[in-house]
């Protein structure tokens, strides 16, 4: 089945505990990105990769970091993390595409995330 | 002012009904339109994609883009209780998922 998963779906932590969320797809898919959802203010994105090794800062992306060492994990990392990243974080992926077609962008669960 | 912007609801309405969501924004780059469905507890999922102005429909859903008024709507004919949602409209100015910024979502009942 064609899927994306993270890890953990829950989490409570406490200010400064460095913390990783992990994000796995088996569709071979090239493109990967984590938002955040949070009332009010929809899905931001935080960072995305266009392939192993490539990544790039999303609209949100203070006090996050990525990695992309294969081409099905994205781990998102919260070095210090804060009460302000309190929220539910999704990591998606897709194929990749360009010029004039778009492709279907596969979410995750989500991991509700509550720091203290 | 937020790129894109959508009535967060709550929307409740009967069986039956005709749902409209909308949506405006203030880019005009932007080519890709698109409306994810989001169930509780659950990521969200593709529903429609439009690529510049016109209609597109699938069953009981209709997606209109109206470029020169930076306007959106999602109609739902004939809604189910398993209509019941969050729904969120995208959009993008590339091709492919790359760069989307998304409404704030609107979510809706249909009460049986």
């Amino acid at each position: 089945e064609a899927q994306v998963t993270q890890n953990p779906r829950y989490l409570i932590t406490v200010t400064g505990k460095k913390l990783t969320v992990t994000c796995s797809q088996n569709m071979n898919h090239e493109y990967m990105s984590w938002y955040r959802q949070d009332p009010g203010l929809g899905l931001r994105q935080i960072y995305y990769s266009m392939n192993v090794e490539v990544t790039d800062k999303g609209d949100v992306p203070e006090g996050y970091k990525v990695s992309r060492k294969e081409k099905r994990n994205f781990p998102l990392i919260l070095e210090s993390p804060s009460p302000n990243q309190t929220s539910l974080y999704f990591c998606a992926s897709s194929l990749q595409t360009s010029g004039r077609s778009t492709d279907t962008q596969y979410f995750g669960p989500g991991t509700r995330l509550t720091v203290l | 002012q937020k790129e894109v912007e959508q009535d967060p609801g709550p929307l409740s309405v009967p069986e039956g009904a005709i749902v409209s969501l909308n949506c405006t924004y203030s880019n005009s780059a932007f080519q890709y339109f698109m409306w994810y469905r989001q169930y509780s507890r659950k990521g969200p999922e593709l529903l429609m994609y439009t690529y510049s102005s016109g209609n597109k429909e699938d069953g009981r859903f209709t997606a209109q883009v109206d470029k020169s008024s930076k306007y959106i709507s999602l109609f739902i004919r004939d809604s189910q209780p398993s209509d019941s949602a969050t729904y969120l409209c995208a959009m993008s100015a590339s091709g492919g998922a790359q760069k989307l910024v998304f409404g704030q979502g609107t979510r809706l009942t249909i009460n049986p």
